[in-house]
């Protein structure tokens, strides 16, 4: 099993370009989720998804929208890049339910620097 | 709001020092308080904690929550270059917050030889 795959791994863009950040996992999970992470900080919360076809905002949703059209997929977008948005972006999922196990998978990354 | 703050943020030690890294946490019905190390790529797993005062042990890594006072600690002995990361602490609450995660801001620590 490939677990989470995240394309691309790095990223340059301009601002006020657009992109989307693709995140696919093969374990049949319901949950995916979004965060960020920058300089001296854990990872925020950016969007999450409990099942396909829904989203709801995290801790950081500004600037980024989502869409979870099929289950094994959580698309991140950023519709006009600003420089604030450099950061390293992880997806992770989990089943929704875990009993008392660990559960969550992570990506491994996509690094996204605005210029 | 859900708030996690560890401490210290930075570290620094040499070869066979023990550490102990903390972590103190507010949230709305707790389920889980989860310890990661990240080297430079995504975090790995090293502990799950959900019932107070029951340590997990794995090699020289050992954890420990206290739901009473709301924190928890990771011990590293005999420490070694390798164990050089950034150590983040997350709590994760139950019912409808569909396993969402709150995470700390993390512990760098640097291991000289």
């Amino acid at each position: 099993n490939a677990g989470v795959t995240q394309t691309p791994k790095f990223r340059v863009l301009k601002t006020g370009q657009s992109m989307t950040l693709l995140c696919a996992q093969d374990m049949n999970h319901e949950y995916m989720y979004w965060y960020r992470q920058d300089p001296g900080m854990g990872l925020r919360l950016i969007h999450y998804s409990v099942g396909e076809g829904t989203t709801a905002k995290g801790e950081v949703p500004d600037g980024y929208n989502v869409s979870r059209l099929k289950k094994q997929n959580f698309l991140l977008g950023l519709e006009s890049a600003a420089p604030s948005q450099t950061s390293v972006y992880f997806c992770a999922s989990r089943p929704s339910s875990v009993g008392t196990t660990y559960g969550y998978t992570f990506g491994s990354g996509t690094r996204l620097t605005v210029v | 709001e859900d708030k996690v703050v560890q401490s210290p943020l930075s570290l620094v030690v040499h070869e066979g020092d023990t550490v102990t890294l903390n972590c103190s946490y507010e949230v709305t019905n707790f389920r889980s308080l989860l310890w990661y190390k990240q080297e430079k790529k995504a975090p790995t797993f090293l502990f799950m904690l959900t019932s107070s005062g029951i340590e997990k042990k794995s090699g020289r890594l050992s954890s420990i929550l206290d739901k009473k006072e709301l924190f928890s600690i990771l011990n590293i002995t005999a420490t070694q270059t390798g164990d050089s990361a950034v150590y983040l602490c997350a709590v994760e609450a139950s019912g409808t917050s569909y396993g969402k995660l709150t995470f700390g801001q993390g512990t760098i620590l640097t291991v000289h030889p």
